[in-house]
C-alpha cells in the first residue's frame, strides 16, 4: 500500500526552527518527486515547497517561505523533510506530504496525501 | 503567480440534484488542472487530473471539463456522502496553485 506518514509537528515559538519528516513507503520514493502542502486553521490549501526525483534535486519554493523553509530528501531512508527556520504566526497550518500519482516528470497531481502533521506558532 | 478563482464559495442542494463548480485561472493553463475532495478533518483526496481525467476509485458521478482558463467540476447526482470542500489546482507551472474552496452541503 502506498503510504506517506508525517511527524515532527509541534508548538514553537516566533522565530524558532523546526523540521518536519515524512516517511515514504509502497512505492519506489526515489523515482517521484514530493512536495509539502499546508493548510492554515479553517482555511484553504497552500502549495509549500517541492523537490524533484530521479536524482535531480531541483527545488522549488511558494513566495512566503522562500529564504525560510529548506525541502530536501533522503532516498536511501525513503524519507522527506522540510526544514523551518525564523517560523511566523501566520506558518501554523496542518502540513501535507503529498506524492504525485505518478512518477511522470512534470506530473503535480498529488494522490496520496499523507493524515498532516499540525504546526502551531505561537508566543 | 497563476490565481485560481472558485465559484460558488458554497452551494447547498439536494441529495440527487446536479452540482456545478467553477474555476477560473488568471491564465492559460490548457489542460493543467485538478479538483480534489476534502471531507471534514480529513486530507484532500483526488478526484480529477488534466481537467477531465477521473482518478481511479472516484465514482462515476463526478465528472471535469474545461481547458485554458475556464474550468468546471460536476456532481451529476449528489449524493449525503459528497458532502465537503472542493478545491482546484493548477499545475502548469511554480508556484502551483489552489483556488479557495467550495463548500457543497445537503439542502
Amino acid at each position: 500500500e502506498v503510504q506517506v506518514l508525517e511527524s515532527g509537528g509541534d508548538l514553537v515559538q516566533p522565530g524558532e526552527s523546526l523540521r518536519l519528516s515524512c516517511e515514504a513507503s509502497g512505492f519506489s520514493f526515489s523515482a517521484y518527486a514530493m512536495s509539502w502542502v499546508r493548510q492554515a486553521p479553517g482555511k484553504g490549501l497552500e502549495w509549500v515547497s517541492a523537490i524533484d526525483g530521479d536524482n535531480r534535486r531541483g527545488t522549488h519554493y511558494a513566495d512566503s517561505v522562500k529564504g525560510r523553509f529548506t525541502i530536501s530528501r533522503d532516498d536511501f531512508r525513503n524519507t522527506l523533510y522540510l526544514h523551518m527556520d525564523s517560523l511566523r504566526v501566520d506558518d501554523t497550518a496542518v502540513y501535507y506530504c503529498v506524492r504525485p500519482r505518478v512518477s511522470l516528470a512534470g506530473t503535480r497531481y498529488f494522490d496520496p496525501w499523507g493524515q498532516g502533521t499540525l504546526v502551531t506558532v505561537s508566543s | 503567480d497563476i490565481q485560481m478563482t472558485q465559484s460558488p464559495s458554497s452551494v447547498s442542494a439536494s441529495v440527487g440534484d446536479s452540482v456545478r463548480i467553477t474555476c477560473r485561472a488568471s491564465q492559460d493553463i490548457s489542460s493543467s488542472l485538478g479538483w480534489y475532495q476534502q471531507k471534514p478533518g480529513k486530507a484532500p483526496n483526488l478526484l480529477i487530473y488534466s481537467a477531465s481525467s477521473l482518478q481511479s476509485g472516484v465514482p462515476s458521478r463526478f465528472s471535469g471539463s474545461g481547458s485554458e482558463t475556464y474550468f468546471t467540476l460536476t456532481i451529476s447526482s449528489l449524493q449525503p456522502e459528497d458532502v465537503a470542500t472542493y478545491y482546484c489546482q493548477q499545475t502548469d507551472s511554480f508556484p502551483l496553485t489552489f483556488g479557495g474552496g467550495t463548500k457543497v452541503e445537503i439542502k
